[in-house]
């Protein structure tokens, strides 16, 4: 498969907690980018986290890598209702010369007012 | 901060007929721009790699002679649906890469909705 997997797959909070979602991916790679996708629309750019760093800070987001276990968290710090959206994970493949992203299969994140 | 664009926005067509699809570059020039295709409430897969002056390369099971990607300058790409069915209706998003600063950056345009009646 192309994709690697996040999980949950859907998650609900209310306004003002903390969300965390989880990627695992399948190859060795030199960054792992996040992306936000509001309902039929565009990608929008969050973070990227480079291979030799474990975690990474912008604004309310917090993300980690462990690429023993192959796997990425993004946590989104006292969530807004204007959060609710799609939230990707995205890697490229090391040494291989492939230059385009694999996504994850996503995260729908609903923050309730 | 690179902008890619994307025409049309949307595009509702009959059966049958063909649809093309622009991806623009507005302030950078790429060599390489991909085509991703996302279905409702899956993720996006990648569809091809469209590099300029060359054939494109697809991904294992998308029909290169129904998915047709010019990348005739450095700023534009193309994908031609043909003969669209209410099956290619879907989401379809372009990304440019851009090479800069010893780092492979990828930008994306808007996306463009296909629904095909």
């Amino acid at each position: 498969s192309q994709q690697g997997e996040e999980d949950p797959q859907a998650l609900s909070i209310q306004e003002g907690e903390n969300a965390t979602m989880n990627c695992s991916y399948k190859t060795s790679i030199n960054n792992l980018q996040w992306y936000r996708q509001n309902s039929g629309r565009g990608l929008v750019h969050l973070i990227l986290i480079r291979s030799n760093e474990r975690e990474k800070h912008s604004g309310r987001l917090r993300v980690t890598l462990d690429t023993s276990k192959k796997s990425s968290s993004l946590l989104i710090t006292a969530s807004r209702a204007a959060d609710t959206a799609s939230y990707f994970c995205a890697t490229d493949a090391k040494d291989t010369g492939r230059r385009a992203l694999t996504f994850g299969s996503g995260t729908r994140l609903q923050v309730q007012p | 901060g690179a902008v890619v664009s994307q025409h049309p926005s949307w595009v509702i067509c009959k059966s049958g007929t063909s649809v093309k699809i622009e991806c623009r570059s507005l302030d950078f020039q790429a060599t390489t721009m991909f085509w991703y295709r996302q279905f409702p409430k899956q993720s996006l897969m990648l569809m091809a790699t469209s590099n300029e002056g060359s054939k494109a390369t697809y991904e294992q099971g998308v029909e290169k002679d129904k998915f047709l990607i010019n990348h005739a300058s450095l700023t534009l790409s193309t994908l031609t649906v043909t003969s669209a069915h209410p099956e290619d209706s879907s989401f379809y998003i372009c990304s440019a890469g851009r090479l800069a600063g010893g780092g492979d950056t990828q930008y994306f345009g808007p996306g463009t909705r296909l629904t095909v009646l």
